[in-house]
């Protein structure tokens, strides 16, 4: 069946540096969403990609969706506190709004 | 405003024991899902509803059953046939064009 992996699953890094987590499809997306759960909190929903090589970003958050649209990419620049937790990807499943969740990738800024 | 409510945030139920966790969205969203997230681990999906009355199996279905009786209204009962109850329950809706989910609080249950 479909699987979405993300690599890596945990990463520490010092405040100020930066972070990036990969996300692969084993089949192609129609669109990749990306979402941010805070320790003991909800998954939130931070954006959708949905054209080939499309690249968005938010502040310090870049987001990027793969030529072949089976994979993704979040980068944090100059990583703060508050950008500790567990990043997620989602990609469809075809012909439904069920939405295939990644492994996660676990985040921690040392101060 | 508008969001979903999942009620109550902590449940704890002895073992053999139904459960049944609660959700409720007023964000006119026609699909609705049950994850269930264990420790330091992913999401994976219980069930899931397209439209009302209407619903299927998720990955992990066995030992859990839903109603969608309401649009707003999406209940999940644990059953005492699931083997290893003990987990974070979330509920979550999103619209017809697929924009997002919308998560819930959670519910954390904890069977003794």
């Amino acid at each position: 069946g479909q699987q979405v992996m993300q690599i890596p699953q945990y990463q520490h890094v010092q405040e100020g540096e930066d972070f990036t987590t990969y996300c692969n499809s084993s089949t192609t997306l129609s669109n990749i969403q990306w979402y941010k759960q805070r320790p003991g909190g909800h998954p939130v929903f931070l954006i959708q990609l949905v054209k080939s090589g499309e690249v968005k970003k938010q502040k310090r958050l870049t987001f990027q969706f793969g030529e072949a649209k089976k994979n993704s990419s979040l980068h944090i620049t100059a990583t703060q506190t508050t950008d500790v937790g567990t990043y997620f990807c989602a990609g469809p499943t075809s012909g439904t709004y069920k939405y295939i969740f990644g492994t996660g990738t676990r985040l921690k800024v040392l101060a | 405003d508008g969001g979903i409510t999942q009620s109550p945030k902590y449940l704890f139920r002895k073992e053999g024991q139904n459960v049944t966790l609660s959700c409720e969205q007023n964000l006119n969203h026609d699909a609705m899902y049950w994850y269930r997230q264990d420790p330091g681990q992913g999401l994976r999906l219980i069930y899931y509803s397209q439209i009302v009355n209407d619903f299927q199996k998720g990955d992990i279905a066995e030992g859990y059953s839903v109603s969608r009786e309401k649009k707003e209204s999406f209940p999940l009962t644990v059953t005492s046939a699931q083997k290893n109850p003990t987990a974070f329950y979330l509920c979550a809706s999103s619209p017809w064009d697929r924009d997002g989910y919308t998560f819930g609080s959670g519910t954390r249950l904890t069977v003794v």
